[in-house]
């Protein structure tokens, strides 16, 4: 079955960086978008952007070009989302999910990143 | 790219139908048929329920539908169940390789 994992929570201090990843597996790696969504803490679901896994590239919500980026490994199955520059409102519950052309329809477990000082 | 448009709450006694309302612009909502809805219980992945406006995934019941006038998608809970009470979250492909989520509405079963 589809499968998407994430790895653990992070604490990080501002204007550090956090790296999240995201293991898929139960589908070809390279048939869907995979894209990330956030929900901070008491609000709703925000879009990143999301990575093409076949050529690697990339399309970022306005509010995060230039301090997100997207890669993925495809001898792994595993995506990347990198937020560099990051303060105490990018604390957030980080989320992949797989997308098709009109929904998400497989979403991993969360990420929570922390920052705080 | 602003964020469609959804009451905060709703709430029904079960067995009742509750529509939940999620309004955005001809430039999303209005210009494709990619609305879908998310239910989404605290502390778990967000799990689609509805896709391309009124298509129910495999496992969803059809208890659940979707619709879509103009600048407004909608999703009806017939038959309310205790389970339901859930946080609902609609999202709409917004041109330019974008998407957008509403700001979610928390579905009571009273």
């Amino acid at each position: 079955q589809v499968q998407l994992v994430q790895s653990g929570a992070e604490v990080k201090n501002p204007g550090a960086s956090v790296k999240v990843s995201c293991k898929t597996s139960g589908y070809t790696f390279t048939a869907y978008f995979i894209h990330w969504v956030r929900q901070a803490p008491g609000q709703g679901l925000e879009w990143m952007g999301r990575i093409n896994p076949g050529n690697g590239d990339t399309n970022f919500a306005q509010k995060f070009q230039g301090s997100v980026t997207m890669t993925r490994d495809t001898s792994i199955n595993t995506m990347y989302m990198e937020h560099s520059s990051l303060s105490s409102d990018d604390t957030a519950l980080y989320y992949c999910a797989r997308g098709n052309n009109y929904a998400f329809d497989s979403w991993g477990q969360g990420t929570l990143v922390t920052v705080s000082s | 790219q602003s964020a469609l448009t959804q009451p905060p709450s709703a709430s029904g006694s079960p067995g009742q139908s509750v529509t939940i309302s999620c309004t955005g612009t001809s430039s999303d909502v209005g210009g494709y048929n990619s609305v879908s809805w998310y239910q989404h219980h605290p502390g778990r992945a967000p799990k689609l329920m509805i896709s391309e406006v009124n298509k129910r995934p495999s496992g969803v019941p059809d208890r659940f539908s979707g619709s879509k006038s103009g600048n407004t998608a909608s999703l009806t809970v017939s038959g309310l169940q205790a389970e339901d009470e859930a946080d609902y979250y609609c999202s709409s492909y917004a041109g330019s390789k974008n998407w957008v989520f509403g700001g979610g509405t928390k579905l009571t079963v009273l």
